[in-house]
């Protein structure tokens, strides 16, 4: 268990739809970010904040966005689905924002666009 | 162009068998690299981080090797298991950012008995 707790772990929507993944970071680490991995694809960066600050932006769509609250929770919201958007999104966190430390990933939520 | 190659793309091994898996990589200025492992559907896990003044870094029976110089890395995995079967992703962190982490498709090892 890396401490990353995501949810929902599944979830089945229709195209044009919105949905909200949501991530609670290992306790203590301040950096989130957030992966999408396609089937038979690589993890692809979506975006990074630090500490409730959006700390760098990766691949992400305009229909997506991001948010890291007070509590250094996060959640990916992303909007007007298409078939393509159907991936395991990942959350992962580390202590810092910084490049040396390990990153815990959680253990994901499958989204599929119907 | 920040790229992370790794190879082979797969690889079936038996069990007891030692392997080993290619990273090559063209981030710069580079800070640190990593190996995970992922097993099918569940998250990476961290096993290994090497920064460039480190050639050599292992994890139990995972050992890893990082050339800054001629930028690559290997993965070695000793007497393998069964259990051993999963994709191995390398990831080098660095860029003109700093921060980014580049992400290498992965290797997928099938360990069979």
């Amino acid at each position: 268990d890396s401490g990353v707790t995501q949810t929902p772990k599944h979830l089945i929507t229709a195209t044009g739809q919105r949905v909200t993944l949501r991530c609670s970071p290992r306790s203590g680490d301040l950096s989130v970010y957030w992966y999408q991995q396609s089937l038979d694809q690589g993890l692809q960066f979506l975006i990074q904040y630090y500490n409730g600050e959006e700390r760098a932006k990766g691949n992400i769509l305009e229909r997506f966005s991001a948010q890291q609250f007070p509590d250094l929770h996060s959640e990916l919201n992303l909007s007007s689905l298409e078939l393509g958007d159907s991936a395991l999104y990942f959350c992962a966190s580390s202590g810092s924002g910084g490049t040396g430390n390990t990153i815990y990933f959680g253990e994901g939520s499958w989204l599929t666009v119907v | 162009k920040n790229q992370v190659e790794q190879s082979p793309q797969s690889l079936i091994i038996l069990e007891g068998k030692n392997c080993t898996l290619q990273c090559n990589y063209t981030v710069s200025p580079f800070s640190n690299l990593r190996w995970y492992k992922q097993d099918t559907g569940r998250g990476p896990v961290s096993l290994t981080i090497m920064t460039f003044s480190e050639n050599t870094k292992s994890n139990g029976r995972y050992t890893a090797t990082l050339d800054a110089d001629t930028k690559q890395s290997s993965l070695h995995i000793t007497a393998s298991q069964l259990s051993d079967s999963a994709s191995y992703i390398c990831v080098v962190s660095g860029g003109q950012a700093g921060t980014a982490l580049i992400f290498g498709k992965g290797t997928t090892l099938s360990v069979s008995s």
